[in-house]
This record gives C-alpha cells, structure tokens and sequence, in this order.
C-alpha cells in the first residue's frame, strides 16, 4: 500500500458526460501528478500540481483538467468523454516538486470505461 | 528527445527459465533517474527499482537483476528462474530533472508453467 488513495476504483458512463477522479496524496506530500494509461498511448504523463499550484503540464487534453485543493487532494476532471477516454488513471505523489529526485508513489488507479 | 523503448512487445517464457526485458532510453539531461515497474493483471503498479545517471553499478536483487549501461542508453532487467507469478507487464521509465515520469510501452510477460 503507497498510501496515495483513489476512488472511485471503477467508473462506468457515457459518451458526452462529465466525471470527477479524486487522489488522496500520502501524507505530508505537497505534489500531486496525474498520469492516464490508455491502450493507444500507454501510460503518459497529464499534469502535475504542488501545493495547489500547477506546476507542470503534459499530453492533457484540453477537456481535462485538475486542481489541488488546500488539504492537499486533488481531482481532474474530465468532461465531453469520449470513447477513447476510456483509460486506467493513475494518481501519483511526492515529497516536494522539483529539482532533484522526488520519488513518486503511485495510487491503485481508477479505471474509466466511457460507453 | 526523451523517450523509452521496449522493443519487445510480448514475451512467453516456460517456468523456471531465465528472461530478459531490454529497455533503451533517449535523455539530453546528465542527470536523469531510471525505473522498472511491474503490472499484475490487477492493475497497479509495483515499484521494483530507481537508478540515478550517476550509479552504474549493477543491481541483484532476489531472482531480479539490472543492468545498466549508459554507453549504450540500456537498463536490461533479467529475472532468473522466473515463475508463474511473474507473469505481468513490465514497464521501464525515464525521469528527469522536471519530475515527470515516461514510460516506455511496456513488455508483457508470460510465464508458463
């Protein structure tokens, strides 16, 4: 257990709808990544937020999106879905945000089925 | 450019045979971190090994052994006398300097028993 929480595990909806994916970090960690594994790009890097700033973006479409809260949770939202968003989405976190080797635990995941 | 690649795609192996996951990276950075991470068929990720861009030294752990090089931009994992529950998708990854993680496509093993 890394101790970085995900609900839900499972997420069933359809083409159109929106839904909120929440990540609990381990205690203490300031950042938050977001990281999305779908079969046709494999596991890719979304976004990153440090203590409730966005820190650092990577292949998130633009109907997606995130913040981080003041108790340190986050949650991305994806909205417009679409059947290729179907994906598995992984929360990671860590101690701090940059500059040298922060070691990132990674959440169980929340699997999104789009219909 | 950073990139990974794991050229095998799928691999089948019988029980009790040794293996090989070839991983090549691409980095402009000196200063980069190297990872192996297991998937089981129930979809987390399992930390197996970090190694820094300045650490060469080669790894053993149990039936787990890595070797790095970086005049060739390979980290090779070998697992020995490999078993069922070693059946999983392996994924190698890069991270530099700016914390993000890439990954490679992965390399789904097979053990057969």
């Amino acid at each position: 257990d890394s101790g970085v929480t995900q609900t839900p595990k499972h997420l069933i909806t359809a083409t159109g709808q929106r839904v909120t994916l929440r990540c609990s970090p381990r205690s203490g960690d300031l950042s938050v990544y977001w990281y999305q594994q779908s079969l046709d790009q494999g596991l890719q890097f979304l976004i990153q937020y440090y203590n409730g700033e966005e820190r650092a973006k990577g292949n998130i479409l633009e109907r997606f999106s995130a913040q981080q809260f003041p108790d340190l949770h986050s949650e991305l939202n994806l909205s417009s879905l679409e059947l290729g968003d179907s994906a598995l989405y992984f929360c990671a976190s860590s101690v701090a945000g940059a500059s040298g080797y922060n070691e990132q635990f990674f959440g169980p995941g929340t699997r999104l089925t789009v219909l | 450019a950073q990139k990974v690649t794991q050229a095998q795609t799928e691999i089948s192996v019988v029980e009790k045979e040794d293996v090989t996951l070839d991983c090549v990276y691409e980095t402009r950075d000196t200063t980069y971190y190297l990872f192996w991470y297991k998937q089981p068929p129930s979809g987390e990720l399992v930390f197996l090994i970090r190694r820094n861009s300045f650490d060469e030294q080669n790894e053993i752990s149990g039936r787990y052994s890595w070797n790095f090089q970086k005049s060739t931009s390979s980290f090779n994992f070998t697992i020995t006398a490999s078993q069922v529950v070693d059946s999983a998708v392996y994924f190698c990854a890069l991270m530099n300097r700016d914390d993000k993680i890439i990954f490679g496509k992965g390399t789904r093993l097979h053990i057969l028993p």
